[in-house]
């Protein structure tokens, strides 16, 4: 079955500090995984897309990495801010062209505190 | 541009009514999907277009139906609201259904069945 499982559920930090949020999946075959930011009673926004050739990928504070052999991906924010509370989701495309390979993950509720 | 803009923000139904979950973008998008998002649950896909006049079941399209017939708008119908139908609505576009092809989603509708 394919599967997208992210951990912890729920996160708090102290401003400045760094996190890593982890996603496991199983969903096959494979094609890119994406980390999304939700910002609260907003849409999800596209941080970084990685295809099964890429280890790593960076965008500003955010990194994400990937393994594809063991079906992880984690996503670590650097000097955290304020600003980074929101939920994040991954996301894993699996297939080549069907728009109904797409799996969500439930997210990363992560919470920065001053 | 606005991107991808969805109307009401926020809606209480009781049940058996029906009403329609309005979604336009103005990015001259191909693909545009209808996602809910339940608590704690990633995001499921209802239905999809890849173009006017072209739409296609999603995982979850029970209680639902859609139409395309501009490249514009893809509106959402609930015809007999259930308590079950209680989520919150996404509506996002892509240029291309490729894996690869980046969503744009919508700030989202909050739809109460009571």
């Amino acid at each position: 079955k394919n599967q997208v499982e992210q951990s912890p559920q729920s996160l708090i930090i102290l401003e400045g500090k760094n996190c890593t949020l982890q996603c496991n999946y199983t969903v096959s075959p494979f094609s890119n995984l994406r980390w999304y930011k939700q910002d609260t009673g907003r849409g999800p926004v596209s941080l970084t897309i990685m295809t099964f050739s890429e280890n790593t990928k960076s965008n500003g504070r955010y990194t994400a990495t990937l393994d594809a052999d063991t079906k992880q991906s984690s996503l670590h924010i650097t000097a955290s801010q304020l600003s980074d509370s929101a939920s994040y989701i991954c996301v894993v495309s699996g297939g080549y062209s069907s728009a109904s390979k797409i799996i969500f993950g439930s997210g990363t509720r992560l919470s920065i505190r001053p | 541009n606005a991107g991808v803009t969805q109307t009401p923000k926020f809606r209480i139904l009781k049940i058996g009514q029906s009403m329609t979950l309005q979604c336009a973008q103005d990015m001259n998008h191909n693909y545009m999907y209808w996602y809910r998002q339940d608590p704690g649950m990633g995001l499921k896909l209802i239905y999809y277009s890849v173009g006017a006049g072209i739409t296609d079941k999603g995982e979850v399209p029970n209680g639902y139906n859609v139409s395309r017939s501009t490249t514009e708008d893809f509106p959402l119908r609930l015809e007999l609201a259930a308590p079950s139908q209680t989520s919150v609505y996404f509506c996002a576009s892509s240029y291309r259904g490729t894996p690869e092809e980046t969503q744009y989603f919508g700030p989202g509708t909050r739809l109460l069945v009571l």
